[in-house]
């Protein structure tokens, strides 16, 4: 079975200041791994993509996230946050052997960014 | 490119009638579909995979005769609540893969509010 885990909920940030939003993973195999971002009372957007080669993967808006394989986590992160990075980020994970491809979402964390 | 509509963005119906939700990717070809349904202020919760021209296949604690999957072409698959009673009130959000080592695209949801 595969799992993710965002251990905190919401994440408050100054604007200009850093903005890491946590995420650990388990699956039986090698992982694909992915970043959606949601706006209020709409779909997910896609953020960035883990799947193989280079740990450090960039992705829209100046989002990136690194792999680590050893701490099973993939936390993304942003250098200077913007305010309208306000809002809703999953974490996502599929098990690269397994049959079918079904994602597992975290449960998400509420970012706020506040001028 | 890899843009998912659906349709109804918003739709109120009354307890015991039948509801349909359409999700269609608009410039890329789908084999697989896929339904989530979200409460408020949580992750996305899988509902099924939809394969074009075969039966959807249900996670479990999914009713199938209520909520019925249809993908009959490589571009559109549709949701259908029937007799909705006022618990299926969510928001139900379709997303599409072009292919295994892609992310899924997301459709902009669909408010369901059953009165």
């Amino acid at each position: 079975a595969q799992s993710v885990a965002q251990p905190e909920d919401q994440v408050n940030v100054a604007e200009g200041n850093p903005l890491t939003v946590k995420c650990t993973y388990s699956v039986s195999g090698n992982p694909y791994l992915f970043w959606y971002v949601q706006y209020p009372n709409r779909g997910l957007q896609f953020l960035l993509k883990y799947i193989t080669g280079d740990n450090l993967v960039k992705g829209s808006y100046g989002f990136e996230a690194e792999f680590n394989k050893s701490q099973t986590s993939f936390h993304l992160k942003k250098p200077s946050a913007l305010v309208s990075d306000s809002a809703l980020y999953f974490c996502a994970v599929r098990d690269r052997g397994a049959a079918g491809n079904k994602l597992t979402f975290g449960g998400g964390t509420r970012v706020l960014v506040k001028p | 490119g890899a843009v998912v509509s659906q349709h109804p963005s918003w739709v109120i119906c009354k307890s015991g009638t039948s509801v349909k939700i359409e999700c269609r990717s608009l410039d890329f070809q789908a084999t697989t579909m896929f339904w989530y349904r979200q409460f408020p202020k949580q992750s996305l919760m899988l509902m099924a995979t939809s394969n074009e021209g075969s039966k959807a296949t249900y996670e479990q604690g999914v009713e199938k005769d209520k909520f019925l999957i249809n993908h009959a072409s490589l571009t559109l698959s549709t949701l259908t609540v029937t007799s909705a009673h006022p618990e299926d009130s969510s928001f139900y959000i379709c997303s599409a893969e072009p292919g295994r080592e892609y992310e899924q695209y997301f459709g902009p949801g669909t408010r369901l509010t059953v009165t």
